[in-house]
C-alpha cells in the first residue's frame, strides 16, 4: 500500500547493537502501530501511537522503544539487539474510532540479530 | 491476557474443496476483523463483522459473528490456488483509546492444484 512505507526492508545486526526501524505514513491517521511477527505467535503489537508524541505500551514492549515527533513518522528503536529479537517488525496505521477500513500494514522489515 | 483463540494452524486442501477457520475469544468483542497474508507479504484487511450474528459474503468467502460477539469464522467455498495464504482474525477488545485489535495465530492454508 502506497500510503505506508517501512525501512529498511531487511537488516542484519550483531548482538548488543541499537536499532532504529522506520514506518513513514502519508494518510494523515492519529494511529501507528508497531507489531512483530513469529511463527506461532501471530501479530504482537509492540507500541503503538496515538498522536505526536503520544505513545503506549503493547504486549511485548520490553527492549523496545518508539518514538513518534511527526505525524508521519513512527520510530522503532531496539536498544541493545537480542536474537530474540530476530523477527518480522510490522508498522500499521488506521484509525480506532472508524475501523470500517481496518489496518494498513507497512510491507514489513525482516531484522536478523547475530 | 486477553486471547483470541484460532484454528485450526494449519490445513491443506485440494483445490475445489471448502475451508473453514474459526475464532474464539473469552470475552466479548466490540468487533472482529479478518485478514489475509500471503507467503512473503503483509496482512491486508478482508472484513470487519460488528452486530452480533452477522454475515458478510465476499464472492467465494463467508464471514459470521457469533452471537454472543465472542467467535466468528472465515468460511471459502470451493478453494483455489489464488486463496493460499495465512488467515487471521483480530477481535477489539474494547472501544476508546483502550481497544487494541488482538490478533489470532491465524490459519495457514494451503490449496493442492
Amino acid at each position: 500500500d502506497a500510503g505506508i512505507t517501512q525501512s529498511p526492508r531487511h537488516k542484519v545486526t550483531e548482538t548488543g547493537t541499537p536499532v532504529t526501524l522506520r514506518c513513514h505514513q502519508t494518510e494523515n491517521h492519529r494511529y501507528m502501530y508497531w507489531y512483530r511477527q513469529d511463527p506461532g505467535h501471530g501479530l504482537r503489537l509492540i507500541h503503538y501511537s496515538y498522536g505526536v508524541k503520544d505513545t503506549d505500551k503493547g504486549e511485548v514492549s520490553d527492549g523496545y522503544s518508539v518514538s513518534r515527533s511527526k505525524t508521519e513518522d513512527f520510530l522503532l528503536t531496539l536498544e541493545s539487539a537480542t536474537s530474540s529479537q530476530t523477527s518480522v517488525y510490522f508498522c500499521a496505521i488506521g484509525d480506532r474510532g472508524s475501523t470500517r477500513y481496518g489496518y494498513t500494514f507497512g510491507s514489513g522489515t525482516r531484522l536478523t540479530v547475530v | 491476557g486477553q486471547q483470541v483463540m484460532q484454528i485450526p494452524q494449519y490445513q491443506h486442501v485440494q483445490e475445489g474443496e471448502d475451508f473453514t477457520t474459526y475464532c474464539n475469544s473469552s470475552t466479548t468483542l466490540s468487533n472482529i476483523q479478518w485478514y489475509k497474508q500471503r507467503p512473503g507479504g503483509h496482512p491486508v484487511f478482508l472484513i470487519q463483522l460488528v452486530k452480533s450474528g452477522e454475515v458478510k459474503k465476499q464472492k467465494r468467502l463467508t464471514f459470521q459473528f457469533g452471537e454472543a460477539k465472542k467467535n466468528s469464522s472465515l468460511h471459502i467455498t470451493a478453494t483455489q490456488t489464488t486463496d493460499v495464504g495465512t488467515y487471521f482474525c483480530a477481535g477489539q477488545m474494547g472501544g476508546g483509546s483502550q481497544g487494541n485489535l488482538i490478533f489470532g495465530k491465524g490459519t495457514k492454508l494451503s490449496v493442492k492444484p
